[in-house]
């Protein structure tokens, strides 16, 4: 059985570019979730695939859009990049209705908007 | 925003002592969970209690939910040195429809096991 796996682990970006973060989910999982977490924060919910579609949004801009696939992976796609925009982003993957389980996270990418 | 809240931020102790920290959260919750992080790396699921639940354990840890003051506690007992991590608790609100949605998370603990 295979975690989650983020890429890349790391990058940089200058202000106002465009970028794509991935993630491939955990074997038998249907439900990918994104999560920005800036450094000494908590990770903050930015939104939630399932079916390919959005499953719910959390307070972040529309240039903070995503993808999800038929094979469950997903997209994380960013705009107009800003400063702020620097953090860890966090994806997770987990069943949907099956609320009383855990979630699997990856490793993370880590963002810096220079 | 954040819901849940742990305190203290910061704990520091021995090797083989036990290790307390609490999460306050502010609505009604599915469930809590708790979860550690080394180094600003990926979270690592350590347990999940029921909002019908009171107590769980797993291993070395110990959970407690006291849902009518919206409070929980994660003890971790005779620490060791590679417990040193950050400990965030997270709550699970749940969508009509049954469909688990998001975690909302703490700022977390960070806590340091003293060799």
């Amino acid at each position: 059985e295979t975690g989650v796996t983020q890429s890349p682990t790391h990058l940089i970006k200058t202000r106002g570019q465009q970028v794509t973060l991935r993630c491939s989910s955990q074997s038998g999982h249907n439900t990918v979730s994104w999560y920005q977490q800036a450094l000494g924060q908590g990770p903050q919910f930015i939104f939630q695939y399932y079916r390919e579609e959005e499953n719910g949004r959390g307070n972040f801009p529309p240039r903070f859009s995503g993808l999800q696939f038929p094979n469950y992976s997903s997209e994380l796609n960013v705009n107009a990049l800003e400063l702020d925009d620097s953090a860890l982003y966090l994806c997770a993957s987990s069943l949907a209705y099956s609320s009383n389980y855990g979630y699997t996270f990856g490793s993370g990418t880590r963002l810096t908007v220079v | 925003s954040q819901q849940g809240e742990e305190d203290p931020q910061a704990l520091s102790i021995q090797e083989g002592e036990n290790a307390t920290m609490n999460c306050s959260y502010k609505t009604s919750i599915n469930n809590l969970q708790w979860y550690r992080q080394n180094s600003g790396r990926g979270l690592v699921h350590l347990i999940l209690i029921r909002s019908n639940e009171r107590e769980k354990h797993s291993g070395r840890l110990r959970v407690t939910l006291d849902t009518s003051k919206k409070s929980s506690s994660l003890l971790i007992t005779a620490s060791r040195a590679a417990d040193t991590a950050s400990y965030f608790c997270a709550t699970d609100a749940v969508r009509g429809g049954g469909s688990n949605y998001k975690l909302t998370f703490g700022k977390g603990t960070l806590l340091t096991v003293n060799p």
